[in-house]
């Protein structure tokens, strides 16, 4: 089965605890990227990955990092968590095979940081 | 840059008609993206439209205006299950591939 699969999908940590969110899919899609979700915002973009090795920044970086070393992983991390970096992250991923190259996402995973 | 609107909440009755409208302004238009979002759980596509005119696909379908930047969800016959949060998003015309989202759309379907 197709899927975009995170971990894990509800965390409670404290302030400065690192932390790594890992994201896995098995389409063999080169477009990976992460967003955050919160209320009335809607979903912003961490960072994407184009490629292997292949990262930017999105529109809300600050106090994530991603890595890119294999074509199936794309994990984030927050080396410092911090209470405003709570909220719901989407992994997703797209290829070039399809039409309109729509975005597949992972099931979320809920961060609390107290 | 891009800035997408849309309503925060719409509400429906079950078996009736709904439109959910989407106004973008972007500096490179390059498709048109609408998801459907349960609560607590992932978006899921639900249409594209890069050119102008209506997409019909079962029960839902979007229309796009470039000229106007401009796109409508419409569903039809609803059921209870629609209710949903409704996400219009737009890609640039970059080798991104990233799109930006409105805030949502929440409709509620009442019997």
């Amino acid at each position: 089965e197709a899927q975009v699969t995170q971990n894990p999908r509800y965390l409670i940590t404290v302030t400065g605890k690192k932390l790594t969110v890992t994201c896995s899919q098995n389409m063999n899609h080169e477009y990976m990227s992460w967003y955050r979700q919160d209320p009335g915002l809607g979903l912003r973009q961490i960072y994407y990955s184009m490629n292997v090795e292949v990262t930017d920044k999105g529109d809300v970086p600050e106090g994530y990092k991603v890595s890119r070393k294999e074509k199936r992983n794309f994990p984030l991390i927050l080396e410092s968590p911090s209470p405003n970096q709570t909220s719901l992250y989407f992994c997703a991923s797209s290829g070039t095979g399809g039409v309109t190259g729509e975005l597949f996402f992972g099931e979320g995973s809920r961060l609390t940081v107290l | 840059g891009q800035n997408i609107d849309q309503p925060t909440e719409m509400t429906a009755t079950e078996g009736a008609i709904v439109q959910i409208n989407c106004t973008y302004q972007t500096s490179g238009f390059n498709g048109l993206f609408w998801y459907q979002q349960h609560a607590g759980e992932a978006p899921t596509f639900l249409s594209y439209n890069v050119l102008d005119g209506l997409e019909e696909k079962g029960r839902f379908s979007s229309f796009l205006s470039r000229s106007k930047g401009y796109s409508y969800l419409l569903l039809k016959e609803l059921q209870m299950k629609d209710s949903a949060s409704y996400l219009c998003a737009v890609r640039e015309g970059t080798g991104r591939r990233a799109l930006t989202f409105g805030s949502g759309t929440r409709l509620q379907v009442q019997p």
